[in-house]
């Protein structure tokens, strides 16, 4: 298994400021993940976070946007730039270990931007 | 590509009546499949899954088959409780690829 610690678990941010989120898990992983939950919604994937490189993006998110950083197999952040009220949402980390097919999750960040 | 449908909600249950939700998917090769559980206020988590074909993955009193025939993994219980409360979603993997995740199923039970 793994042990997800997601930073900050809620945040009320003003328009125009970013806000970084940081995920650390109890072991070394493969692959992280970064999702958006919007209210009453499914998840949505923003990006495969790639250790030592640029993170991954899907279609309609950008890394001007999403900054994404992840320095070795434990640690990751996603950074919400610019923020608009848009982007109020909840965020959440995702791993998978090597050789396992299950998805671990973060408890999520609530991000609200007034 | 691969995706995930999911049965629409919100469904409401009464305590101990059989629950259902619908979930089919979309897939090239053989991916595993997997049932994950919101509860209020909380992160996702793991409530079961199948890796292959015919598995049937079960917890807490949920099963669901893997059918590859109709390319189907239906979420049931007997008899449900309050405590079940919660979002149900259906997912898929392929390893080196990504989860898929359908739609979400609010399970609202009443006593």
């Amino acid at each position: 298994s793994a042990v997800i610690s997601q930073k900050p678990s809620r945040d009320i941010c003003q328009r125009g400021t970013s806000l970084t989120i940081q995920c650390q898990v109890d072991s070394q992983v493969t692959m992280m993940f970064w999702y958006r939950q919007q209210p009453g919604q499914s998840l949505t994937l923003i990006a495969t976070a790639n250790q030592g490189s640029e993170a991954t993006y899907e279609s309609g998110f950008v890394i001007d946007k999403f900054p994404i950083s992840r320095p070795n197999l434990t640690f990751s952040t996603l950074t919400v730039s610019n923020m608009s009220p848009e982007d109020s949402s909840i965020y959440l980390c995702s791993v998978v270990k090597g050789g396992d097919t299950e998805a671990f999750f973060g408890q999520g960040t609530r991000l609200t931007v007034v | 590509g691969d995706s995930v449908t999911q049965m629409e909600g919100p469904v409401t249950l009464s305590e101990e009546a059989f629950l259902t939700i619908n979930c089919t998917y979309t897939a090239t090769g053989y991916p595993s499949l997997f049932w994950y559980v919101q509860y209020p206020g909380e992160g996702l988590q793991l409530l079961l899954k199948a890796t292959k074909a015919d598995d049937k993955g079960s917890n807490k009193g949920f099963e669901a088959t893997y059918r590859k025939e109709t390319t189907s993994f239906h979420l049931e219980k007997g008899s449900v409780q309050v405590s079940d409360s919660a979002v149900y979603f259906c997912a898929l993997f392929r390893t080196g690829n990504q989860f898929y995740f359908g739609t979400g199923t609010s399970l609202t039970v009443i006593p």
